[in-house]
């Protein structure tokens, strides 16, 4: 079946700029992660869902980062008025159980973001 | 909270010889340690992973061990081949107060000379 699909692959930004970033799980996957990977770096977490509810957004970096995943399925991560510090790539993994049952978190190829 | 540590930075093989990448973790609490590995300009794909009631695991030319009393574990590919070479991350699962995030080493970059 398809993986996790994210879009746009790419995405060019002024600065003060608001963007949207979108996550496709996989189909059925209760769990999604959004993370952030700085260039050279591993990637780092940034909220957690389960289903629709947002249960962990302590890896947010400041108020200007926000998520939500209204359905249960597709997630959005939205950052106002981005700054250059927010260039980076965005990634979004899926797994099909809540915390416990099943651990393994597929990921997307990731968003591309560049603030100029 | 968790901590990850990896190492080295970069390795560099011949074709055919071995490669070790090592990471140590600081919350004896973790339990879940997988390995990915990351193609240029694309995602994380998840090569072999290992839960802590094991003390080793292997597929093919990879394989992965776990010291839960050192706190470290190790990936290790035999035989190797041009198309292993990636940027391979180590992660563990963070517990403390969280929902099972992945902490994520800095990442190895690996290349395989023909």
């Amino acid at each position: 079946g398809a993986g996790v699909s994210q879009s746009p692959r790419y995405k060019v930004a002024k600065r003060g700029q608001d963007v949207a970033l979108r996550c496709d799980p996989i189909s059925g996957h209760v769990s999604l992660f959004w993370y952030q990977q700085a260039l050279g770096q591993g990637p780092e977490f940034l909220t957690y869902f389960q289903n629709e509810a947002q249960l962990d957004k302590s890896g947010l970096p400041s108020d200007r980062f926000f998520a939500e995943r209204p359905e249960g399925s597709v997630s959005t991560l939205k950052i106002q008025r981005t700054q250059q510090e927010d260039s980076a790539v965005y990634l979004c993994a899926s797994s099909l159980g809540d915390r416990g049952l099943t651990d393994t978190q597929y990921f997307g190829p990731g968003t591309r973001l560049t603030v100029l | 909270g968790e901590n990850v540590e990896q190492h080295p930075s970069t390795l560099s093989v011949q074709e055919g010889d071995s490669a070790v990448i090592k990471c140590t973790y600081s919350d004896s609490a973790s339990n879940y340690f997988p390995w990915y590995k990351q193609e240029l300009g694309k995602g994380p794909q998840l090569i072999i992973d290992i839960r802590s009631n094991v003390g080793e695991k292997k597929d093919q030319r990879i394989a992965v061990t776990l010291n839960k009393t050192a706190k470290h574990f190790s990936l290790h590919i035999t035989e190797t081949q041009p198309e292993d070479s990636a940027v391979y991350f180590c992660a563990a699962r963070d517990y403390g107060g969280s929902q099972g995030n992945l902490i994520f080493g800095k990442g190895t970059k690996l290349s395989v000379k023909p």
